[in-house]
């Protein structure tokens, strides 16, 4: 059963820094890594989807990296910003139709 | 962009009550999902649906829920005879061929 850990549970930075989310998993032999943003009491918005045979995905001042054969993966936001405050999730899929488990999620708060 | 819609976004019943949840997935897509998510927890995986059929289901996903795709673009999800321990957020997705999962804005479910 696959099994998907996220730490640090919560994360406070001031605004400017880079920070790293880090993801893991127990089963590594996974089709895709999806991350998710989810703002308080809302739904999950799609940032970056890295396939099994990809290394890394990047979009604007985020990058998600895969390291399939440890099980992990980490989203790195650049130069962070208070818009950035939300809870990040990852989601691993084993196959192409098949369900994603999810983490439990970074929350981050970044200060002004 | 085309986006996942939901409605209602909250719905209170009676517990016992039927409730059905309704989504329009984005048009080209095949693959459509329910997740749920009870306040402070995960989100979890209840349901896949491909080719009209039930892909995969969870544990969670017993005889009381039902999912049907009743036109070529709504998908529902039933519930019947709800009971408290079934307030969530329910969350539909879908997913086209690149594998990329977008999520609508759920649904609240409040269970009396």
């Amino acid at each position: 059963k696959q099994e998907v850990t996220q730490i640090p549970a919560a994360l406070s930075v001031p605004e400017g820094e880079n920070l790293v989310l880090n993801c893991s998993f127990t089963d590594s032999a996974i089709y895709n890594l999806q991350w998710f943003r989810q703002d308080p009491g809302k739904g999950l918005t799609s940032l970056l989807l890295i396939q099994s045979s990809q290394r890394e995905q990047t979009s604007g001042r985020l990058n998600a990296s895969l390291d399939k054969s440890s099980g992990r993966s980490t989203l790195y936001i650049a130069a962070s910003q208070p818009g950035d405050s939300a809870t990040y999730l990852c989601a691993v899929r084993h196959t192409n139709a098949g369900k994603s488990t999810f983490g439990d999620g970074t929350t981050l708060t970044v200060k002004p | 962009e085309p986006e996942v819609t939901q409605t209602p976004s909250h719905q209170v019943t009676q517990m016992g009550q039927e409730v059905i949840l309704r989504c329009v997935p984005i048009s080209n897509h095949l693959y459509f999902y329910w997740y749920r998510q009870i306040l402070g927890q995960k989100v979890e995986f209840l349901v896949s649906f491909y080719n009209n059929e039930i892909s995969e289901k969870s544990e969670i996903f017993d005889d009381q829920f039902s999912v049907e795709r009743p036109d070529g673009s709504n998908f529902t999800l039933k519930i019947r005879s709800t009971k408290l321990e079934d307030s969530a957020m329910y969350f539909c997705a879908s997913k086209g061929t690149r594998g990329e999962q977008f999520f609508g804005p759920g649904t609240r479910l409040t269970v009396l």
